[in-house]
């Protein structure tokens, strides 16, 4: 089965400094993986994703992750944090049956210090 | 830009009542899923639909219902609602069996008392 672990439910950092959120992802089929972002009561948005090809993937606002298949990961990165980037990010791996189901990991929950 | 957009906000019902979640998407796409969302489980997928009329089981669908009449909506139902429901429901859809990224709507946060 599929399967996506968050490190951390709760990031906290610094205005300007990296940011660095962690996703592991288990799959029995080739994973595409995702990242989504959730602002305060809205829906979920897509930052970027990783299906086939480089393994780096460059997403809006600034955000980037890297697909490490030895190491199952599809971390979430930004050199500066900024104020806006404030909310709860989901890390996402394609599901396994048919069709375009994905399960989400827990959630992280960025907050931004000034 | 799609856009999938969800009947109502904020929603307060009482227990016992039944109650309906209205989802509509404008991209003619195939696929449409109901999630909800509570703190520290993240998304769990209620139910699910690959075409018109047809409907699968996600991960908790005990209480919920679905219906698919026409392929831009999709509704949710909870046929007799628990305090237990009280969550936010996102809803998403996607273009077809074989693209996997989903567009979510705003969610309804649903209240029951």
């Amino acid at each position: 089965a599929q399967s996506v672990t968050q490190l951390g439910s709760h990031v906290s950092v610094s205005e300007g400094a990296l940011v660095l959120l962690r996703c592991n992802y288990s799959s029995s089929v080739p994973p595409y993986l995702f990242w989504y972002v959730q602002y305060p009561n809205q829906g979920l948005q897509l930052l970027l994703k990783y299906t086939t090809g480089a393994t780096l993937v460059k997403g809006i606002n600034g955000f980037e992750a890297e697909f490490k298949k030895s190491e199952t990961s599809f971390h979430l990165t930004k050199p500066s944090a900024h104020m806006s980037d404030a909310a709860e990010y989901f890390c996402a791996v394609r599901g396994k049956t048919s069709g375009s189901r994905l399960t989400f990991g827990e959630g992280t929950q960025l907050t931004v210090n000034p | 830009d799609v856009k999938v957009t969800q009947s109502s906000r904020y929603l307060v019902k009482r227990t016992g009542e039944k109650v309906f979640l209205e989802c509509v998407q404008d991209m003619d796409h195939e696929n449409m899923f109901w999630y909800r969302q509570d703190p520290g489980l993240g998304l769990r997928l209620i139910y699910f639909s690959y075409d018109v009329k047809m409907k699968e089981k996600g991960d908790i669908p005990e209480g919920y219902s679905v219906s698919r009449e026409k392929k831009e909506r999709f509704s949710l139902i909870l046929e007799s609602a628990s305090t237990n429901q009280t969550s936010m429901y996102l809803c998403a859809s996607s273009l077809s069996r074989v693209t996997y990224e989903q567009y979510f709507g705003p969610g309804t946060r649903l209240t029951v008392t």
